[in-house]
């Protein structure tokens, strides 16, 4: 059974600073790892999706890795702004296998 | 261009009750699910359908749905329980399995 585990699952930084959220899963078979942002009382917005066969996706300020080896991807997030703060979910789909498996998420707060 | 609809936003019914969470979607998405979102657990899957016309559940019990349309995905809870007091969270896939979600229903069983 695939498990998704994010630590920490809250973080402080201040405003201006670069950040990396991890994400671990434990079947390396995964068809892609998403990641998403929730703000409070609010859906999921999808940010980035990185497929099997890339290793890393960028849009703006935020960039994605996944090395399936060791079971990981990261989220940096460069320059951090106060518009940033959400919590940061991840989840993977299984090759042959339709449903994701999420995160538990990371709680991000940047301090201005 | 909607999206993912859902509808109520909120709602509060009692122990036994029956309701109906609406999950409607106008960018001709075949893959719909619903998750459940809890404090400390995550989103969890509890129903998907693949296209419309079928349908899988992940999690036994207290729900059903139909997919008559490939627009329209309702999850029924047919006697609400205190243990589903919970934030619903519908969704649609694209065929690179990117997730589309809706703004989610705030349900309270008493």
């Amino acid at each position: 059974k695939q498990e998704v585990t994010q630590i920490p699952a809250a973080l402080s930084v201040p405003e201006g600073e670069n950040l990396v959220l991890n994400c671990s899963f434990t079947d390396s078979a995964i068809y892609n790892l998403q990641w998403f942002r929730q703000d409070p009382g609010k859906g999921l917005t999808s940010l980035l999706l990185i497929q099997s066969s890339q290793r890393e996706q960028t849009s703006g300020r935020l960039n994605a890795s996944l090395d399936k080896s060791s079971g990981r991807s990261t989220l940096y997030i460069a320059a951090s702004q106060p518009g940033d703060s959400a919590t940061y979910l991840c989840a993977v789909i299984l090759f042959g296998n339709e449903k994701l498996t999420f995160g538990t998420g990371t709680r991000l707060t940047i301090i201005p | 261009n909607a999206g993912v609809t859902q509808t109520p936003k909120f709602h509060i019914l009692k122990t036994g009750q029956s309701m109906t969470l609406q999950c409607a979607q106008d960018m001709n998405h075949g893959y719909m699910s619903w998750y459940r979102q809890d404090p400390g657990m995550g989103l969890r899957l509890i129903y998907y359908s693949a296209a419309a016309g079928t349908t899988d559940k992940e999690v036994p019990n207290g729900y059903n749905v139909s997919r008559l349309n490939t627009e329209d995905f309702p999850l029924r809870l047919v006697s609400a329980a205190p243990s589903q007091t919970s934030v619903y969270l519908c969704a649609t896939n694209i065929d690179t399995g990117e997730l589309f979600f809706g703004e989610g229903s705030r349900l309270t069983v008493l």
